[in-house]
C-alpha cells in the first residue's frame, strides 16, 4: 500500500542547533516533493519544493534533500529559533491524478 | 494580494444535519482543492475543482460534495453529518492547478458535530 511516513514523535531541540526532519514514502514515484509549515489553528504554508532530478534545495536557513533511491526527503533547519516551532508537513504528487498527498507531519519544538 | 478566505471559521452542528463551507481563492487562481484534517488521519484530500469542473476526487463517501462557480469560488457540502466528520476543513488554491504548484491554504473551517 502507499504510505508517507514522517517522524511520529515530536522533535525537541535546543535553539541554535540544526533540526532534521524525515519524510519516507512507499509505493509512490513522485516527480515533486513539497514541504509546508503549519501553526496551530492555521492552514499550512508552503516552504520549499524539490524536483526528482534535484538532490538538494536551499532557502535561507532551510535545506531539503530528495533521494529517490532511498525514497526519502530530509528537511533541515539550521540555527533553529523558538519561532521555528511548528508542525512540518511533507507532500508529494501522485503519479496519476495531479494532486498532492500529505504526510501526517512532525511537530518541532525549539527551546531557548 | 488578498489571501484565501474561508467562511465560516467555526461551525457547530448536530448529527444528521448538513453543512456548506465556502472558499474564496486568491484572485487569478482557478484551482481549488479541499482537505479534511483530523489529529488521527492528518490532511486527507477531498476533491479538486478547476474551471468549474471536478478534476480529482479523494476516497470520501458521497455525502461529501462540492462545486465551483465561474468566479472560482468554491463550496463544499456535507450531508447527514456524523460525529466522525468533526475536523478542520481546509481549502487550498493554486494558479495553474498542477500538482507541483505551490498551494495557498486558507485558515480553515473548524466543524464540530455533536
Amino acid at each position: 500500500s502507499q504510505k508517507i511516513e514522517q517522524n511520529s514523535e515530536a522533535l525537541n531541540i535546543q535553539e541554535g542547533k540544526t533540526a532534521t526532519l524525515t519524510c519516507n514514502y512507499t509505493n509512490y514515484s513522485p516527480a515533486y516533493l513539497q514541504w509546508y509549515r503549519q501553526d496551530p489553528g492555521r492552514g499550512p504554508v508552503f516552504l520549499l519544493l524539490i524536483r526528482e532530478n534535484e538532490k538538494e534545495k536551499r532557502k535561507e536557513r532551510l535545506k531539503v534533500t530528495f533521494d529517490t533511491t532511498l525514497k526519502q526527503s530530509l528537511f533541515h533547519i539550521t540555527a533553529s529559533q523558538p519561532a521555528d516551532s511548528a508542525t512540518y508537513l511533507c507532500a508529494l504528487d501522485q503519479e496519476y491524478g495531479n494532486k498532492l498527498v500529505f504526510g501526517a507531519g512532525t511537530i518541532l519544538r525549539v527551546k531557548s | 494580494k488578498a489571501g484565501v478566505t474561508q467562511t465560516p471559521r467555526y461551525l457547530i452542528k448536530t448529527r444528521g444535519q448538513q453543512v456548506t463551507l465556502s472558499c474564496s481563492p486568491i484572485s487569478g487562481h482557478r484551482s481549488v482543492s479541499w482537505y479534511q484534517q483530523t489529529p488521527g488521519q492528518g490532511l486527507q484530500f477531498l476533491f479538486e475543482y478547476f474551471s468549474e469542473t471536478q478534476r480529482n476526487k479523494g476516497n470520501f463517501p458521497g455525502r461529501f460534495s462540492g462545486r465551483q462557480f465561474s468566479n472560482s469560488r468554491s463550496e463544499m457540502n456535507v450531508s447527514t453529518l456524523e460525529l466522525g466528520d468533526s475536523a478542520l476543513y481546509l481549502c487550498a488554491t493554486t494558479s495553474g492547478g498542477r500538482a507541483f504548484d505551490e498551494q495557498f491554504f486558507g485558515p480553515g473551517t473548524r466543524l464540530t458535530v455533536l
